[in-house]
């Protein structure tokens, strides 16, 4: 089964509107981080924002924002205020266990955004 | 925030051949650093979890004598493509894990042409 599923292989936003880019996931561990990553055409990856599953609040980094929904198992990135320069790939990502910086991360499939002017 | 670079960002080679990709962190030790490969329109997928001075662990289906990965030092990863081939053409990215929860950090990568 897949543990990390975007349903959302392609999108368009108009700038200066905010989008939604769906992620949900699945594990059985307790413990567990899920991440947002950008990837532009260069295909370098940019770390978005982060969430930890034991975090009591949603998770916010400027214009980026996690709609983390434990319950249902989902961490939708919502974008504010996009901008041309957001059209890339975006990522979600989730990495299990509780000292888990030693653990890979395990990718979804990718939404692709385009914002149009 | 920390720095992990690779080298060659590029490279192409002709089939046969063997190509060797460095993955480094600049500014912190990585006891742990990930190779994951990349084909276009496609996601991340991991090939195998190095650690410094250990062997690595591959994912199934990864051949581990084709992809050789050495961890020789806290800095230091290489991933060498052996014997390659027109399929092994892809994008090859590595990660280093800093000791935050939150902390992975991702090389620029490595785009592989095989002719």
């Amino acid at each position: 089964a897949q543990k990390i599923t975007q349903t959302q292989p392609g999108m368009f936003v108009q700038e200066k509107e905010a989008v939604t880019l769906d992620c949900t996931y699945d594990t059985s561990d307790p413990s567990y981080g899920l991440f947002w990553y950008k990837q532009p055409s260069s295909g370098e990856m940019i770390f978005l924002i982060y969430q930890g599953s034991y975090d009591q609040q949603n998770a916010t980094e400027g214009r980026y924002s996690l709609n983390f929904q434990k319950a249902r198992k989902s961490a939708n990135l919502v974008i504010s205020a996009s901008q041309l320069g957001d059209s890339a790939m975006y990522f979600c990502a989730m990495r299990e266990g509780r000292n888990n910086a030693g653990n890979m991360l395990t990718f979804g499939g990718g939404t692709r955004l385009m914002v149009k002017p | 925030g920390a720095v992990v670079s690779q080298h060659p960002s590029w490279v192409i080679c002709k089939s046969g051949t063997s190509v060797k990709i460095e993955c480094r962190s600049l500014d912190f030790q990585a006891t742990t650093m990930f190779w994951y490969r990349q084909f276009p329109k496609q996601s991340l997928m991991l090939m195998a979890t190095s650690n410094e001075g250990s062997k690595a662990t591959y994912e199934q289906g990864v051949e581990k004598d084709k992809f050789l990965i050495n961890h020789a030092s806290l800095t230091l990863s290489t991933l060498t493509v052996t014997s390659a081939h027109p399929e092994d053409s892809s994008f090859y990215i590595c990660s280093a894990s800093g000791t935050g929860p939150y902390e992975q950090y991702f090389g620029p990568g490595t785009r592989l042409t095989v002719t």
